[in-house]
């Protein structure tokens, strides 16, 4: 059983471009969690998705970021009109439906703004 | 969720047991106590959870005191590869649905030879 994955493994985006995130879950995962984790800082929530539902975006940044998790393929996070302060490492979590709660992470997407 | 307090950093001789603490005094009878840990800069790697019960999986041990005020992770033989930071994690489960992990900024466990 495959991880989660995560690609690209490392971004390098120009400013004012936009970046795509990508989070394929665990085989019969259906939650999907993203985070940030700042150079020398901690993880910090950012989104919970379900399929085709967002649950608490309460750590979304209110402009640029958006998240969505379709019903076919995968979770994608998207950071518009990038700027340097965007570089960080985004790692996405995924957890299978209601009955287990463990939630496993991927190996990040280290995205750099220059 | 409930805030969980974690020592900033400890140390543990390669072979010897490694005993994490965690407070977490306000938990709520729905919330797990979940561990995870960062090894540089990967992902997080899931541990263990439990509710109540003492929990042991081939990674570690997990002991939760009967008032549920705090809990100890316990790597019976740590070694070099242990080293990271340890997050303890408070996490609800209402009505089947989970919510966030709340990171906060962990035990950094250093093994040393």
């Amino acid at each position: 059983n495959a991880g989660v994955m995560q690609n690209p493994r490392h971004l390098v985006r120009r400013r004012g471009q936009e970046a795509r995130l990508r989070c394929s879950p665990m085989k019969g995962h259906s939650h999907v969690y993203w985070y940030r984790q700042l150079p020398e800082e901690g993880l910090k929530f950012m989104v919970y998705l379900q399929k085709e539902n967002i649950i608490d975006e309460s750590g979304m940044p209110k402009e640029r970021f958006s998240a969505e998790f379709p019903k076919e393929g995968p979770s994608i996070l998207r950071i518009q009109q990038v700027v340097r302060g965007d570089s960080a490492a985004y790692f996405c979590a995924s957890s299978p439906p209601a009955g287990r709660t463990e939630a496993f992470f991927g190996q990040g997407t280290r995205l750099t703004v220059v | 969720d409930a805030k969980t307090t974690q020592p900033t950093s400890m140390d543990c001789a390669e072979g010897r047991a490694a005993n994490l603490p965690c407070n977490h005094s306000t938990i709520s009878g729905n919330e797990y106590v979940y561990w995870y840990r960062q090894i540089h800069s990967q992902g997080p790697q899931y541990i263990i959870h439990g509710l109540k019960n003492n929990e042991t999986n081939e990674m570690a041990s997990l002991i939760i005191t009967e008032d549920r005020k705090s809990s100890t992770l316990i790597l019976p033989h740590a070694t070099l590869r242990d080293t990271a930071v340890y997050y303890c994690i408070v996490r609800a489960l209402n009505t089947g649905t989970a919510s966030k992990l709340t990171f906060g900024t962990g035990t950094r466990l250093q093994v040393t030879l």
